[in-house]
């Protein structure tokens, strides 16, 4: 079974930093999808970005980019210009080839005015 | 884009009833939904998996008598928690398969409180 692990129960970051939050997972497959969500109080997942494992460019998206690390099996989120509205529930998540998600225990984010 | 909508958001039962939860898909069709339980300050756990016009694929530990799951149109799937109990009580998230550029759509989730 795809095991989705999150070291980082909570990190903060001062407003306008740069803050990495870290990801690993355990699969036997070769093929697959790994996914940033974040979840804010509204408890509405949402997707910051996504990765294809037979890519070995890293995604970026804006301010939001990772660390794809396929044969150590390592997934980092980099969040730069860190902004208030970014604090929430980050949660790294692996996709199958059967379509199902396998999510971490997610990173709790606070930003610091 | 493409949107999931999920009904109750918060729901209260008395302990031994049922309660039933839907999961749409507003504007494409979703072949497959999933549906997933999430405890205070944890992760999101994957239940099942719903197929259109078939049975649902439950997780190893998810007792199928339990939780039923429909899946009767392209647009509706809805998970019934039967004969519920207080530990049944937790956050119940929805997603679909919408064939986009992302391909999943969450719903925006229900809190079931079992009293």
């Amino acid at each position: 079974a795809q095991t989705v692990t999150q070291s980082q129960p909570e990190m903060s970051v001062q407003e306008a930093e740069t803050v990495t939050l870290s990801c690993t997972y355990d699969t036997s497959e070769s093929d697959y999808y790994l996914f940033w969500y974040k979840q804010p109080p509204s408890r509405q997942m949402i997707l910051v970005i996504r990765q294809e494992a037979y890519k070995q460019q890293n995604a970026t998206e804006n301010r939001f980019s990772v660390n794809f690390q396929k044969a150590a099996k390592s997934f980092s989120l980099k969040i730069s210009d860190s902004q208030l509205g970014d604090a929430a529930m980050y949660f790294c998540a692996y996709r199958n080839t059967g379509n199902q998600f396998y999510f971490g225990t997610g990173t709790s984010l606070t930003v610091i005015p | 884009g493409a949107v999931v909508s999920q009904h109750p958001s918060r729901v209260i039962c008395k302990s031994g009833t049922s309660v039933k939860i839907e999961c749409r898909s507003l504007d494409f069709q979703a072949t497959t939904m999933f549906w997933y339980r999430q405890f205070p300050k944890q992760s999101l756990m994957l239940m099942a998996t719903s197929n259109e016009g078939s049975k649902a694929t439950y997780e190893q530990g998810v007792e199928k008598d339990k939780f039923l799951i429909n899946h009767a149109s392209l647009t509706l799937s809805t998970l019934t928690v039967t004969s519920a109990h207080p530990e049944d009580s937790s956050f119940y998230i929805c997603s679909a398969r919408d064939g986009g550029l992302y391909g999943y759509t969450f719903g925006s989730g229900t809190r079931l409180t079992v009293v």
